[in-house]
């Protein structure tokens, strides 16, 4: 497709278990980007890849929180043991990789995942 | 460290009437400054950004965003609300990563 692919749409589960959460970025994009959105508020960074690598994953709040991309495109969003408080809207994100990062990110539509 | 603030939750204006959503900035060094507008139960979708140039940098749907460094500050305009511009809007800052504001709602009452 043309745009950021987000699968699922929805997740609901309950406390304790394991998800998964797929992106798929825009061909062509090596930068991809996972953000956490709570109601009423903004996006909240987690993590960012550059081609297969995570190049910054400062936002991660803890070790229950994994991503991986490792062919380079498409990455899966991995929380363990989740919690009520991991609920909220994942947001994923692709660019180009410019010069001096200056461009802009395209999102997805986001899963939002209800962990009961 | 890089950030940007959205001084309101709400703006409220009557369709036809000029709008602004405000938006300062910190950063060190330059700063590249994005504006995305969201609605409901969507992603997120780019307006605008400024990298370098005219202060004034315009956008889609007629939105266009003021740079100014010496009040370091970015705020989005359009010089004529429409109710169909009620959204959620976001101020963003990037560096390696883009780090967004809290966001301002904004509503445009008929």
């Amino acid at each position: 497709g043309a745009g950021v692919s987000q699968t699922p749409s929805n997740k609901v589960t309950e406390k304790g278990k394991y998800v998964e959460l797929r992106c798929d970025p825009i061909s062509g994009h090596t930068a991809l980007y996972w953000y956490r959105q709570s109601l009423g508020q903004g996006p909240e960074f987690l993590i960012y890849f550059q081609g297969t690598g995570a190049a910054d994953d400062s936002g991660l709040p803890n070790d229950r929180f994994f991503a991986v991309r490792p062919e380079g495109s498409v990455s899966t969003l991995k929380i363990q043991r989740t919690e009520r408080g991991d609920s909220a809207v994942y947001l994923c994100a692709s660019s180009l990789t410019l010069a001096a990062n200056t461009g802009e990110l395209f999102f997805g539509e986001g899963s939002r995942l209800t962990v009961l | 460290a890089q950030s940007v603030a959205q001084p309101e939750d709400q703006v409220n204006v009557a369709e036809g009437n000029p709008l602004t959503v405000k938006c300062t900035y910190s950063v060190s060094g330059n700063p590249y400054l994005f504006w995305y507008v969201q609605y409901p139960n969507r992603g997120l979708q780019f307006l605008l950004k400024y990298i370098t140039g005219d202060n004034l940098v315009k956008g889609s749907y007629g939105f266009e965003a003021e740079f100014n460094k010496s009040q370091t500050s970015f705020h989005l305009k359009k010089p004529s609300a429409l109710v169909s511009d009620s959204a959620l809007y976001f101020c963003a800052v990037r560096g390696g990563d883009m780090r967004f504001g809290a966001g301002t709602r904004l509503t445009v009452k008929p």
